[in-house]
């Protein structure tokens, strides 16, 4: 089974700095690779994923991330960080045979005016 | 407009009361889930449905049940809550190619037992 590692359950940043919250998998074959966001009192979002081609690969809102096989990673990062970006952040796997979704256990991004 | 329908929002009752959470999606998705969010543990799978009919235990399956009779809707029953089930709850469904679509998800239900 796959395991989904995101480093740092909470992140904060000025506004206007960069956003890098960082992602991890396991396997060794190339999953799909999603983020989703959860703005307060809300469900997930899709904020973006990669599935094949480019590796680096643009979201909603700004943020986009890259994947990198050699590290097993797809950290997400948004240049300049806004008020509005506040939320809690979900990496999530899927692999591409089976249809099993696993998720990370989140990271919080706060953003200081 | 393509949504998840969740109801309620915000739940409180007292250990032992049988409950009922309802999931409603619009978009003929053939797989449905229900997730459960606790802090520092993520997101955990409770149920799954592939298809009408068709439903399997999740990762923390135990006091819970669902039924999937019609595709659109997937209830999460709790026959005797008990206070470990205080929990924010999420619906979410996908079309049958979930690996590469990813999912839709509800906007969750806060379920307190005492």
């Amino acid at each position: 089974a796959q395991s989904v590692t995101q480093l740092g359950s909470h992140v904060s940043v000025s506004e206007g700095a960069l956003v890098l919250l960082r992602c991890n998998y396991s396997s060794s074959v190339p999953p799909y690779l999603f983020w989703y966001v959860q703005y307060p009192n809300q469900g997930l979002q899709l904020l973006l994923k990669y599935t094949t081609g480019a590796t680096l690969v643009k979201g909603i809102n700004g943020f986009e991330a890259e994947f990198k096989k050699s590290e097993t990673s797809f950290h997400l990062t948004k240049p300049s960080a806004h008020m509005s970006d506040a939320a809690e952040y979900f990496c999530a796997v899927s692999e591409t045979t089976g249809n099993q979704f696993y998720f990370g256990t989140g990271t919080s991004l706060t953003v200081i005016p | 407009e393509a949504q998840v329908t969740q109801n309620p929002r915000y739940l409180i009752t007292v250990t032992g009361k049988k409950l009922t959470v309802t999931c409603s999606q619009n978009m003929n998705h053939e797989y449905m889930s229900w997730y459960r969010q606790d802090p520092g543990l993520g997101l955990r799978q409770i149920y799954y449905s592939m298809n009408v009919e068709v439903t399997d235990k999740g990762d923390v399956p135990e006091g819970y049940k669902v039924s999937r009779k019609e595709k659109r809707n997937f209830p999460l029953i709790l026959e005797s809550p008990s206070p470990n089930q205080t929990s924010l709850y999420f619906c979410a469904s996908s079309p049958r190619d979930r690996a590469n679509y990813g999912y839709t998800f509800g906007s969750g239900t806060r379920l307190t037992v005492v």
